[in-house]
C-alpha cells in the first residue's frame, strides 16, 4: 500500500551544526517528493521539492536527496537555527490523482542554543 | 485573501453533534484539499476538488464525512454525528495547479 515513513521521530542538534532528516517510502509511483515544516499551531509550510527523475536539488540552506534505488529520501539543513526547530515531514504527490499528497510520520528537529 | 483560511480555529463539540468546518482558499487556486492530522502523526489525506467537483473521495473515513466547495471559492467539511475518534486538527490547502499546496492553520475539533 502507499506509505511514507521516517527513521527517526526526534532530532536534536546544537545550533550552527547541519541536520539531516530522513524518510523512506515504500511506493515507486509518485512523481514528485515534497518536505514541509510545521511549526506548533500552524499549518505545514513548503520547503523544497524534487522530481522523482532527480537525485539532488538545492535551496537556501537546505538540500534534498533522493536514491531511488533504495527508496529513500532526505532533507539536510545547513547551519541549523532556532527558528529551523519544527516537525519535519516528508511527502508523495502524486499528479495522476489530483495532487493528493501521502505524508510520513514526522520529525522532530530541536535547535539547542 | 494572504493565504488559506480556515474557521473556526478551535471547535469543542458533545458526542453525536454535526459540526462544519470551513475553508476559504487563496484566490485563484483551483485545487483544494482536506486532510486530517491526529495528535503526534503525519497528515492523513481526506478529499480533494477540482474546481467545485471532487473526483476522489477516497480517504473519507465513513459516511459520516462529506464535503462540498461552491466553484473555486469556500469549502465546507461537514461531520455528522461525531465520535472522539474524530478529534484531530483539520487542514485545508489550496494549490494553483496540482503540485505546491498552501495550507491553512487548521481546525482543532474535539469530541467530548
Amino acid at each position: 500500500g502507499e506509505s511514507v515513513g521516517l527513521h527517526l521521530p526526534t532530532l536534536s542538534v546544537q545550533e550552527g551544526d547541519n541536520s539531516i532528516i530522513n524518510c523512506a517510502y515504500s511506493n515507486s509511483a509518485s512523481d514528485y517528493f515534497i518536505w514541509y515544516k510545521q511549526e506548533s499551531g500552524k499549518g505545514p509550510q513548503f520547503i523544497i521539492d524534487i522530481r522523482s527523475n532527480m537525485d539532488k536539488r538545492q535551496g537556501q540552506r537546505v538540500t534534498v536527496l533522493l536514491n531511488k534505488t533504495v527508496k529513500h529520501l532526505s532533507l539536510q539543513i545547513a547551519a541549523t537555527q532556532p527558528g529551523d526547530s519544527a516537525v519535519y515531514f516528508c511527502a508523495e504527490l502524486y499528479y495522476n490523482q489530483g495532487g493528493k499528497l501521502i505524508f510520513g510520520q514526522g520529525t522532530e528537529l530541536s535547535v539547542k542554543p | 485573501g494572504a493565504g488559506v483560511s480556515q474557521s473556526p480555529s478551535n471547535k469543542v463539540t458533545e458526542k453525536g453533534k454535526d459540526v462544519e468546518l470551513r475553508c476559504d482558499p487563496i484566490s485563484g487556486h483551483t485545487a483544494l484539499y482536506w486532510y486530517r492530522q491526529r495528535l503526534g502523526q503525519g497528515l492523513e489525506f481526506l478529499i480533494y476538488f477540482q474546481g467545485n467537483s471532487a473526483p476522489d473521495k477516497s480517504g473519507l473515513p465513513s459516511d459520516r464525512f462529506s464535503a462540498e466547495r461552491t466553484g473555486e471559492s469556500v469549502s465546507t467539511l461537514t461531520i455528522q454525528r461525531t465520535q472522539q475518534e474524530d478529534s484531530a486538527v483539520y487542514l485545508c490547502a489550496s494549490s494553483p495547479q496540482l503540485n505546491i499546496q498552501y495550507f491553512g492553520a487548521g481546525t482543532r475539533l474535539s469530541v467530548l
